[in-house]
């Protein structure tokens, strides 16, 4: 029962064009989401959060948006640059209590910009 | 400053051998999480440890597997008698302790160690 889902094994994007990866969850005790980057033979690397509390949050080129009643949050990359070809992991948690600990990921969406 | 450092990056372990994963954590970091990676999917978390403690092992599979972080040294993963169904990637993460210490303030990954069962 996968509790956190990314339906696009994988997207390629133009350079320059914007990047919009997209995730589900289905569990309603997820108040926390992250996404991160991954390279190949590397471990992952925390990009941005979103809290429930919120429904946007901007870090330079990189938005996450979080749409709670779909459950549903995307993960914005613009413009979108070649160094941004990785794999990108949603990853969710409960902010406190039980489990807050423990970070339930989605398969992972292999980004390809081409130059 | 030093990341989480896990060693060995890979790993060849024949069916029936121990595999030992060692995690360092980072300076000042005294919360250390294992996840799993199986072949085309996400990462699975194992298990969680403070110093000493082991808080929740509810990811670990029952039997073969444990873990362990010691006052002094590494955290280590160990898997005794492997499988080829243990072949996966193994991260580690760790996060500050105290107040805000949880997974979910953005810990830290390893580049993980690759195990191999032939």
């Amino acid at each position: 029962d996968q509790q956190v889902k990314q339906n696009s094994p994988s997207l390629s994007v133009q350079e320059g064009r914007i990047s919009i990866l997209n995730c589900d969850y289905t569990n309603s005790m997820f108040d926390y989401f992250l996404w991160y980057k991954k390279y190949p033979a590397e471990g992952p690397t925390f990009l941005i959060s979103i809290s429930s509390i919120k429904d946007k949050n901007e870090d330079g080129r990189f938005t996450v948006f979080l749409n709670k009643s779909a459950k549903h949050l995307s993960l914005h990359i613009v413009p979108s640059q070649p160094g941004d070809s990785a794999v990108y992991f949603c990853a969710a948690s409960p902010r406190s209590g039980a489990g807050s600990y423990q970070l339930t990921f989605g398969k992972g969406t292999k980004l390809s910009v081409i130059p | 400053n030093a990341g989480v450092m896990q060693n060995p990056r890979h790993l060849v372990r024949r069916r029936g051998q121990e595999a030992r994963l060692r995690c360092s954590p980072m300076k000042g970091h005294s919360h250390v999480y294992w996840y799993r990676q199986l072949p085309e999917e996400g990462l699975k978390f194992m298990v969680y440890l403070q110093k000493e403690n082991i808080i929740d092992e509810s990811g670990m599979p029952k039997e073969r597997f444990s873990a362990e972080f010691p006052k002094e040294g590494p955290s280590i993963l160990r898997i005794q008698q492997v499988v080829r169904g243990d072949s996966a990637a193994y991260f580690c993460a760790s996060s500050p302790g105290g107040a805000g210490g949880g997974m979910n303030t953005e810990a830290f990954f390893g580049q993980g160690t690759r195990l191999t069962v032939v």
